[in-house]
């Protein structure tokens, strides 16, 4: 596609509910990364995919968030047992092979809400 | 994670101004940067970006600035439009650390038509 495409793109959940975002990459663009943003607030880094491997997935901020990629384009982060600290927007981006220097593009962003 | 904090600085300007936005940054093996512009309820959008082997880079009405001695980064957008109104975010990508950006607080720019 033409741009980084996530889905959906708003999602209410109950607490305790498991979640699962879909980031579909900009055609060729190997590197993946999903972010998370608080409301008012920066972004914060969660996982990178190069291919289907993840070198850095650092940034999850517990067990209950996975995120996968298969076929080296579509991603899935998936969010258990939800929380509502768990509320934000969950961005994906995608770039060139990972090096210091390849333009990340970023998409519209899942905004979910846990009540 | 890296976090942010809750209140964003805020930048108003008269349409036609010029604006700067400035980013301090946080790592010195930093050796790419970028500049994003965020819309309400919008991904980041790329503005510009620089190596660290830059000091300084032009786009269309948009100049970045790279001082790498005191780990300071500037936006400079040229004659403000309503169309600017935003929160600018500068990224730093620490170059032992593969693709993860890090990224600094924002700043809300509001052009006053």
């Amino acid at each position: 596609g033409a741009g980084v495409s996530q889905s959906p793109s708003n999602k209410v959940t109950e607490k305790g509910k498991d979640v699962e975002l879909r980031c579909d990459p900009i055609s060729g663009h190997t590197a993946l990364y999903w972010y998370r943003q608080s409301l008012g607030q920066g972004l914060e880094f969660l996982i990178y995919f190069q291919g289907n491997s993840a070198p850095d997935k650092s940034g999850l901020p517990s067990d209950r968030f996975s995120a996968e990629r298969t076929g080296g384009s579509v991603s899935t982060l998936t969010i258990q047992r939800t929380q509502q600290e768990d509320s934000a927007v969950y961005l994906c981006a995608s770039s060139l092979p990972v090096y210091s220097g390849n333009t990340i593009y970023f998409g519209e962003g899942s905004w979910l809400t846990v009540v | 994670g890296e976090s942010v904090g809750l209140h964003l600085p805020t930048l108003s300007v008269q349409e036609g101004d010029n604006s700067i936005i400035n980013c301090a940054y946080s790592n010195s093996a930093s050796d790419y940067f970028i500049w994003y512009k965020q819309e309400s309820g919008k991904g980041p959008q790329f503005i510009i970006d620089i190596r660290s082997n830059m000091d300084k880079r032009q786009g269309q009405r948009v100049t970045v600035l790279l001082n790498k001695t005191v780990k300071h980064l500037s936006l400079q957008i040229a004659a403000t439009q309503p169309g600017d109104s935003a929160v600018y975010f500068c990224a730093e990508n620490i170059g032992n650390q593969g693709g993860k950006l890090i990224f600094g607080q924002g700043t809300e720019l509001s052009v006053k038509p």
